[in-house]
């Protein structure tokens, strides 16, 4: 079973630093693109941007290019999304996701991670 | 104010059918970009429902269905269930090379 596993919720305080987990299985996690989604409280999906774990080759939205990294360690078949300053308005879910190999469909989907950040 | 437009919410009541529009443009779902379906579940993780404008993953029921034509898309759901009430999302690509979604929108199962 194709599957991707998350990381647990956080606390963080403004200002502090934090990198969540993707852990993908049951398939070439080399093959397929790891997408990363935000959800902040009771609104819509949002793209954050796109790894390529193959070739570590990364895109981001323009809307959160320099705001956070993503990036990837294949040995351990894991992504990764980060931020060096969280914000208060960093607070939200956010979801990986695996790229489809022929559509820009993302499935399956993370269990999701909430990061809350709050003084 | 998201790329692609959908309807906040809809509604209908127990085997009854709606249907859900997304509208985009020329840079994207009119390019001849694919269009997505997701379906969200209160408390749960975005769910695939419709890939490539029209296919359904394994296990989707064919109640869902998807179509495209311009720059808009649309989901129908047939045969409406109470388990259907989520929030649904269409998702496509644009030409400034970017994953877009579309607002979300609510069903309510009356």
């Amino acid at each position: 079973e194709v599957q991707l596993v998350q990381s647990g919720a956080e606390v963080k305080k403004p200002g502090e630093s934090l990198k969540i987990s993707c852990k993908g299985s049951g398939y070439s996690f080399t093959t397929y693109g790891i997408g990363w989604v935000r959800q902040m409280p009771g609104k819509g999906l949002e793209w954050m941007g796109i790894i390529y774990p193959g070739d570590s080759d990364t895109r981001y939205s323009p809307s959160f290019q320099g705001q956070v990294t993503i990036s990837s360690d294949k040995s351990i078949n894991t992504a990764y999304l980060q931020w060096s300053s969280l914000k208060a308005s960093d607070t939200a879910v956010y979801y990986c996701a695996r790229r489809g190999d022929t559509f820009w469909s993302l499935d399956p989907w993370g269990q999701g991670t909430l990061v809350t950040v709050s003084s | 104010q998201s790329v692609l437009t959908q309807p906040p919410s809809v509604s209908g009541a127990p085997g009854q059918r709606v249907t859900i529009s997304c509208t985009g443009s020329s840079s994207n779902i009119g390019t001849g970009y694919d269009v997505h379906w997701y379906q969200q579940l209160p408390g749960t993780a975005p769910k695939l429902l419709i890939y490539g404008n029209i296919n359904r993953p394994s296990g989707v029921p064919d109640r869902f269905s998807g179509s495209k034509s311009g720059t808009s898309a649309s989901l129908a759901i047939t045969g409406l269930q109470a388990e259907d009430e989520a929030d649904y999302y269409c998702q496509s690509y644009d030409s400034s090379l970017s994953v877009v979604f579309g607002g979300g929108t609510k069903l309510t199962v009356l």
